[in-house]
């Protein structure tokens, strides 16, 4: 099983669309998690740590179910901006490193 | 305040040469991490370094392959008598306190063997 598993996609989405990625862990140790995007052949940028209670930032909100090891991204009112690969990152129990997701790729059309 | 600054950001190699990636942490940043994205794939962990200490290699390909990060100057990823199967995007990390708040990445290596 990976570590870090998210649905590949592709997710194509109107303009204005809220649409959700799922993220499922496998180390119940694992103590940060985090969202990030890598725009095509470019670095993963920080989107969003996730904590406990759930965060948002503005049209971004994140959530994360430790009892099932189950991360979310909802994204609102899609903008053409978006289209990303959207990556779940997660904190071994031991903090030495991240693990990434393959990532979910997202396209927002106009 | 510039960022993580890794270079070469192309690296052409024929098979058999040597390729010498590398990173200049953000300012102030000690920890620095390596990673690989081969192609139409996700990020590979390598090594975790610390200046002057390797704290987590297991990551790192058994043959060919180290990395430092030394008192003064650049962390540097070796790969040595590259193949055609190390073709690929190498990133570079670096954080202020580990990766408990998450990493800053450079703009990438992309290496190419022919």
């Amino acid at each position: 099983r990976k570590e870090v598993e998210q649905d590949p996609g592709p997710f194509n989405v109107p303009e204005g669309a809220t649409v959700a990625f799922n993220c499922t862990y496998s180390n119940s140790a694992s103590q940060s998690f985090f969202w990030y995007r890598q725009d095509c052949r470019k670095e993963p940028k920080l989107l969003m740590s996730v904590y406990s209670s759930g965060n948002e930032d503005g049209r971004f909100t994140a959530q994360l179910n430790r009892a099932s090891q189950y991360i979310s991204l909802l994204i609102r009112d899609s903008k053409l901006s978006d289209s990303a690969t959207y990556l779940c990152v997660v904190n071994k129990g031991s903090a030495r490193q991240l693990t990434f997701g393959s990532g979910t790729q997202l396209t927002v059309l106009p | 305040n510039a960022g993580v600054m890794q270079n070469p950001r192309h690296l052409v190699r024929r098979r058999g040469q040597e390729a010498r990636l590398r990173c200049s942490p953000m300012k102030g940043h000690s920890h620095v991490y390596w990673y690989r994205q081969l192609p139409e794939e996700g990020l590979k962990f390598m090594v975790y370094l610390q200046k002057e200490n390797i704290i987590d290699e297991s990551g790192m390909p058994k043959e060919r392959f180290s990395a430092e990060f030394p008192k003064e100057g650049p962390s540097i990823l070796r790969i040595q008598q590259v193949v055609r199967g190390d073709s690929a995007a190498y990133f570079c990390a670096s954080s202020l306190q580990g990766a408990d708040y998450g990493y800053t990445f450079g703009s990438g290596t992309r290496l190419t063997v022919v």
